[in-house]
């Protein structure tokens, strides 16, 4: 059984400060790798995706992937309270159009 | 273009009694999913349909089945609904694009079984 696992939180940080989401997973072939946003009621939004080792940025999120760690990473820099919400890890599988979920992690800014 | 969307919103069934979830994307997507979310266990994937005319089990297949009515429209049937079902449930929609495969995801159907 394919694995991702997160820490489930709650992490809370204060406003301004740098969040760091961490993921891990256990099937070693995947090669793409994403991270949703859930806001309490809602339903997951996509925020980043990744598959090269490294960093992406895009606006105040890096998205970190180290393929020989399993290990990937989601950076939020200045956060804000309108940051709260559960994070999810996703990974594709080898083989397939499935993506596996981490069962998420609360972060809480606090202002 | 309403991307997902998802009928009902929120239902209330007793034990034993069937219904239908329904789901439709207007994004011209191939792939659909069913997943139900339950606290503090993240969403995990009831069935899927890489393209139209095909169905496959996921993770949680026991107790629903699914129809793939054409290629907009994936429909989740509970049977005889038990209290385990109690859950939130969540329809999804991607494309392939390289190793992209975003989902898409409805706004949830709310389902509590007594």
């Amino acid at each position: 059984q394919k694995e991702v696992e997160q820490n489930s939180g709650p992490l809370s940080v204060p406003e301004g400060a740098i969040a760091s989401l961490n993921c891990t997973y256990s099937d070693r072939g995947s090669q793409s790798f994403f991270w949703y946003r859930q806001y309490s009621g809602k339903s997951p939004e996509l925020i980043m995706f990744i598959y090269s080792n490294g960093d992406k940025e895009d606006g105040r999120f890096t998205a970190q992937l180290n393929k020989a760690s399993q290990y990937v990473s989601l950076l939020i820099r200045d956060s804000q309270p309108s940051d709260s919400a559960t994070y999810l890890c996703a990974v594709k599988e080898e083989y397939g159009n499935k993506l596996v979920f981490g069962a998420g992690t609360i972060l809480r800014v606090k202002s | 273009n309403a991307g997902v969307t998802q009928t009902p919103k929120f239902q209330v069934l007793k034990t034993g009694q069937s219904m239908t979830l329904q789901c439709a994307q207007d994004m011209n997507h191939n792939s659909m999913y069913w997943y139900r979310q339950d606290p503090g266990m993240g969403l995990r994937l009831i069935y899927y349909s890489a393209s139209e005319g095909t169905t496959d089990k996921g993770e949680v297949p026991n107790g629903y089945n699914v129809s793939r009515l054409n290629k907009r429209e994936f429909s989740l049937r509970l049977e005889s609904a038990a209290p385990s079902q109690t859950s939130v449930y969540f329809c999804a929609s991607s494309e392939h694009v390289l190793r992209q495969e975003t989902q898409y995801f409805g706004p949830g159907t709310r389902l509590l079984v007594l």
